[in-house]
């Protein structure tokens, strides 16, 4: 089946240490995009990428990093200079053109 | 700007009432609108989207929603609600080369 898979489900990350969060799609989709969700908030733009090798800074993309080398790929690596990383973080995913936009399953991340 | 309100943060029904979830956009081009739905600890869902035409959409699981250009508002209604129905449900809209904006989420509690 076509999807988005976002991995780990669960990261914990001390203080000071980079972490990494992984979406890999198989839809063929041109544009990617990482959210930010507090709880009880609603989503708030990190980074996406609408073609391979490039990419846009979001709304609150200060802490945050992105690669995209392959179409299917877009990890997203949380520094240690985001100073409030615990969240629940959203990958997505588009055809482009303002088409319908399809989301993983999302990952928690607590910094302990 | 662009922007999205959901002016109801968190609405109670009883199960098997119907339920109506308002959703108002300011935006320049001519919108692509959509509702999602969240359950906690999940991604997002999409029950519908409307692009063009017909302004009543049918989506899953029973919901509707209708485009009314001249209120700009697209809101979401289900004649029946079910206690499945208890989850997030998000407001977007979109438009062709651009990001898509969510709305801040209702939150929608069922009482037996």
């Amino acid at each position: 089946d076509g999807g988005i898979t976002q991995s780990p489900k669960y990261l914990f990350r001390k203080e000071g240490q980079n972490v990494t969060l992984s979406c890999e799609q198989n839809l063929n989709h041109d544009a990617m995009y990482w959210y930010r969700q507090d709880p009880g908030q609603g989503l708030r733009l990190i980074y996406y990428s609408q073609i391979v090798n490039d990419f846009q800074k979001g709304d609150i993309a200060e802490g945050y990093s992105v690669s995209r080398e392959k179409k299917e790929s877009f990890p997203l690596t949380v520094t240690s200079a985001q100073k409030n990383p615990t969240a629940f973080y959203l990958c997505a995913s588009t055809p482009g053109g303002g088409n319908t936009i399809y989301f993983g399953e999302g990952s928690w991340l607590t910094v302990v | 700007a662009q922007s999205v309100t959901q002016p109801d943060i968190h609405i109670t029904v009883s199960e098997g009432a119907s339920l109506e979830l308002r959703c108002n956009y300011s935006y320049g081009a001519t919108p692509y609108l959509f509702w999602y739905v969240q359950s906690p600890g999940q991604g997002l869902q999409l029950l519908l989207k409307y692009f063009s035409g017909d302004t009543l959409v049918q989506g899953i699981k029973g919901f509707e929603a209708e485009f009314k250009r001249s209120q700009s508002s697209f809101n979401l209604r289900k004649p029946s609600v079910h206690w499945s129905d208890a989850a997030e449900y998000f407001c977007a809209v979109g438009s062709y080369g651009q990001n898509f904006v969510f709305g801040p989420g209702t939150r929608l509690s069922v009482l037996p």
